[in-house]
């Protein structure tokens, strides 16, 4: 089937500017998880959603940060007031099981460049 | 707290050879996961193997082969006989049993020369 998909591969925006980053998850995934990618500071989580419970946001480095997830599939990370530090590789991945064995499968990236 | 250290931020092999790439964790769980990650040019992170902490046995799939250790904290990984597709960057990465996100350690960039 089908992978985890993630639109626009490339986003080009100005300091200031919001963005909206899409994931699409493997479907029958439960879980759902959003990390970033940027030189220095190599791969860090940002959140976590599993079904109906309230997102794990431990990862989200400001207030200028959240995402949602609709219907248990689709998931949108919105960065208001971009940064350029906020420049990085976003990436989105699924997972069929909560805890224990279930390993992500991550999908390609969203590059993020804040001019 | 957990930690993930990948000491060789770049190995550069010559075709053929065998290459090993360390990662050391830290970890409180008795009950946690270990996973490596090929991380090739085209960006999209793979998946490669998981490993729980009470199977510390070796496991050697093809060319690829990881070495866990518990006693060390460290969760190897030796590819025989490289290849140039073998180039990416490698991700070894900790999981809790009870948690939801990975932490990864800072990866290892592998480039194999022909």
């Amino acid at each position: 089937g089908a992978g985890v998909s993630q639109s626009p591969s490339n986003k080009v925006t100005e300091k200031g500017k919001d963005v909206e980053l899409r994931c699409d998850p493997i479907s029958g995934h439960t879980a759902l998880y959003w990390y970033r990618q940027s030189l220095g500071q190599g791969l860090e989580f940002l959140i976590y959603f599993q079904g109906n419970s309230a997102p794990d946001k431990s990862g989200l480095p400001s207030d200028r940060f959240s995402a949602e997830r609709t219907g248990g599939s689709v998931s949108t990370l919105t960065i208001q007031r971009t940064q350029q530090e906020d420049s990085a590789v976003y990436l989105c991945a699924s997972s069929l099981e909560l805890a224990g064995e279930g390993e992500q499968f991550f999908g390609p990236g969203t590059r993020l460049t804040v001019l | 707290a957990q930690k993930v250290t990948q000491a060789q931020t770049e190995i550069s092999v010559v075709e053929k050879e065998d290459v090993t790439l360390d990662c050391v964790y830290e970890t409180r769980d008795t009950t946690y996961y270990l996973f490596w990650y090929k991380q090739p040019p085209s960006g999209e992170l793979v998946f490669l193997i998981r490993r729980n902490s009470f199977d510390e046995q070796n496991e050697i799939s093809g060319r690829y082969s990881w070495n866990f250790q518990k006693s060390t904290s460290s969760f190897n990984f030796t590819i025989t006989a490289s290849q140039v597709v073998d180039s990416a960057v490698y991700f070894c990465a900790l999981k809790p049993n009870a948690g939801n996100m990975l932490t990864f350690g800072g990866g290892t960039r592998l480039m194999v020369k022909p």
